[in-house]
């Protein structure tokens, strides 16, 4: 079944770089957006970016905008979050979430299949 | 556009019926979608375009309203629907955002 794993999450200090990794499978991963969103411990859900299925459209919450971008990789069913000047407000769980529109080039709907997450921990 | 949601935390006994509410700050037609998320896991899509369940979601579920007010029901509570709720509107890309939740207990 379809399938998101997020990986490259970990311990890092305030200021640095990091970039985390959705690896989707048992689906046609091109033809999808992929989004990220990430929680807090305990809080809820914030919506952070977004690419369509050929990366034509991405975007970026206001939030990060500036500090974090998407890209993918289709030819190996990849996309990325590449975050920088990382703050301890930006520790949490992150998660990569499925489009549920097909070949869409302004995703625009639901989230229909979610990964486990990786947690990022901003810490000094 | 933001979304409200009401109550923060229900108190059901199980076989009894939930009701969840939330709230668009302004209209998003019938773009409005409903999460679970049980402790230590992901969000998992339940409905979507306000009413239309997701695949493999038991008919106990429904999704109601347009416009700014919404609803999520959950007749015959089971062990399992115990968990948190969110909303969220897809009406403009660059805009999903989440309501901040309802936790239903037992």
């Amino acid at each position: 079944q379809a399938q998101l794993v997020e990986s490259g999450g970990g311990v890092v200090q305030p200021g640095k770089s990091l970039r985390l990794s959705c690896a989707g499978s048992g689906f046609p991963f091109s033809t999808r957006g992929i989004h990220w969103v990430r929680q807090v411990p305990g809080k809820g859900l914030e919506w952070l970016a977004v690419t369509s299925y050929d990366a034509n459209y991405k975007e970026v919450a206001d939030s990060v905008k500036g500090r974090f971008s998407i890209s993918r990789e289709n030819s190996k069913n990849t996309v990325y979050l590449d975050m920088n000047s990382l703050r301890p407000e930006d520790t949490a769980v992150y998660y990569c979430a499925r489009d549920a529109g097909i070949y869409s080039g302004l995703p625009r709907e639901p989230f229909d299949v979610w990964g486990p997450g990786t947690m990022v921990t901003v810490f000094s | 556009i933001l979304m409200t949601q009401f109550p923060a935390t229900l108190s059901v006994s199980p076989g009894e019926t939930a009701t969840l509410s939330c709230r668009a700050s302004q209209n998003v037609g019938s773009k409005v979608a409903w999460y679970q998320q049980k402790p230590g896991q992901s969000p998992c899509l339940l409905i979507s375009d306000a009413s239309t369940r997701a695949t493999g979601i038991p008919a106990r579920f429904s999704g109601s309203g347009s416009g700014t007010d919404f609803t999520l029901t959950i007749i015959g509570l089971q062990s399992d629907d115990f968990a948190l709720y969110y909303c969220q509107h897809y009406i403009y890309q660059s805009q999903w955002t989440f309501g901040q939740g309802t936790k239903v207990e037992v």
